[in-house]
């Protein structure tokens, strides 16, 4: 089955400090991927939209100097949250859809959890 | 707009017991159903999907029947396990490369 990987899955840092988080389609290609922001007991926040080759598309309140996003190969799409406080802290998620199907199915990856401190 | 509408949780349920947890939809066209699952901790997975009226999806026990009559998807269990326990989100896609809509989860929690 298709499967997604993302990494790291939990990470801690100090407050100022950026941090990547990479999302992998590990056996199939993906013309497009999906950040999402999770709290706790809550539904998914999508934060933006990205196509491979071009700039993401942001969600309105969603700061994309704060959250860039690369979507530089078929399998691999980036978020890097720069600057980093506290109240970024949160479970971020990423999905992606398969090009080949048409039905709008994402597959997800496991989660990061990040933790600023 | 498109959205998703499900029921407000927590369930809790005793094992072996039947489960629904009811979800409606607003869109235009034919959207795409789908129910997510999500354990604690970790990312979400495809439980069932139905891509047209009337098509019922099914997996590990669970089933959704797409009704476009009464927009509605609701999922069921004859007999829900422990293991069961987790949030359970229903959502839909208008096309391929847009983002699923999703409902705001129903928490489950199953007891022995």
């Amino acid at each position: 089955g298709a499967v997604v990987s993302q990494h790291p899955s939990w990470v801690i840092c100090k407050s100022g400090t950026s941090v990547k988080i990479e999302c992998r389609s590990l056996d199939f290609q993906a013309t497009t991927m999906f950040w999402y922001r999770q709290f706790p007991k809550q539904s998914l926040m999508l934060m933006a939209t990205s196509n491979e080759g071009s700039k993401a598309t942001y969600e309105q309140g969603v700061e994309k100097d704060k959250f860039l996003i690369n979507h530089a190969s078929l399998t691999l799409s980036t978020l890097t949250v720069t600057s980093a406080h506290p109240e970024d802290s949160s479970f971020y998620i990423c999905s992606a859809q398969n090009r080949l199907a048409g039905d709008g199915e994402q597959f997800f990856g496991p989660g990061t959890r990040l933790t600023v401190l | 707009g498109n959205s998703v509408t499900q029921m407000e949780g927590p369930v809790t349920l005793s094992e072996e017991a039947f489960l629904t947890i009811n979800c409606t939809y607003t869109a235009t066209g034919y959207p795409s159903l789908f129910w997510y699952v999500q354990y604690p901790g970790e990312g979400l997975q495809l439980l069932l999907k139905a891509t047209k009226a009337d098509d019922k999806g099914s997996n590990k026990g669970f089933e959704a029947t797409y009704r476009k009559e009464t927009t509605s998807f609701h999922l069921e269990k004859g007999s829900v396990q422990v293991s069961d326990s987790a949030v359970y989100f229903c959502a839909l896609s208008a096309s391929g490369n847009t983002p699923l809509v999703f409902g705001k989860g129903t928490r489950l929690s199953v007891i022995a």
